[in-house]
């Protein structure tokens, strides 16, 4: 079976830094992805990892550590249209789906 | 380039009753995959199809049904609603059968079915 772990509420304030952890259990890992998705849109991608370390993607990095089933994205500098939910999705080896956390629900207040 | 797009937006059936979402796919991608996203969670995995066959199912029982046409377009059939089926229906398109790498998904806004 799969799961995954997400904080469900996060609050920020505009300018600073958040992190939103995603730990995942899968037997057979093949790449860790983030979604934004605001209410009432449609999911976005927003990163991949598939090996250890950090990837960065402007204002958004996300990082992996595969010996400890971990991952987090990190945002920076946040602004209020940073307010959305942020799903955490592994992918599987031989599953060609993404199977999706529960997702955090970040709040950028000013 | 267009984007994923499906229809309806929003629709209310009732217990018992059967419904057919649509989906056209962004140009150039030739895989269709549905997710069942309720309120407050996050998407869940109904199936997928790759050139007009079922490639790839979750943990959906068989009233949910699918089509993929030659264009790539696509349909989701959920026969004999039930309450817990009001959700969000997802339908997401990927540029291929992708055996490495990132597998990004495109999603439309979403059909809204509520049931009552």
């Amino acid at each position: 079976g799969q799961s995954l772990e997400q904080p469900s509420e996060v609050t920020a304030v505009e300018g600073a830094i958040v992190q939103i952890n995603c730990t995942y259990q899968t037997s057979g890992f093949y790449g860790l992805s983030w979604y934004q998705q605001h209410d009432g849109g449609a999911p976005t991608f927003l990163s991949y990892n598939a090996l250890d370390g950090l990837e960065e993607t402007g204002r958004f990095s996300s990082f992996l550590s595969r010996s400890d089933s971990y991952g987090y994205l990190l945002l920076q500098e946040l602004q209020m249209k940073d307010s959305a939910s942020y799903f955490c999705a592994v992918r599987s080896t031989g599953a060609n789906n993404l199977f999706f956390g529960t997702g955090t629900r970040l709040t950028v207040i000013p | 380039e267009t984007g994923v797009t499906q229809s309806p937006t929003h629709l209310i059936k009732t217990r018992g009753q059967q419904v057919t979402l649509r989906c056209s796919s962004q140009s150039g991608h030739n895989t269709v995959s549905w997710y069942q996203q309720a309120l407050g969670q996050g998407p869940q995995f109904i199936f997928q199809y790759y050139r007009e066959e079922e490639n790839g199912r979750g943990n959906f029982p068989p009233r949910f049904s699918g089509l993929q046409f030659p264009n790539y377009s696509s349909e989701l059939n959920v026969n004999a609603l039930e309450l817990d089926d009001s959700a969000l229906y997802l339908c997401a398109s990927s540029p291929q059968q992708v055996r490495s790498g990132a597998n990004v998904l495109t999603f439309g806004a979403g059909s809204r079915l509520t049931v009552l």
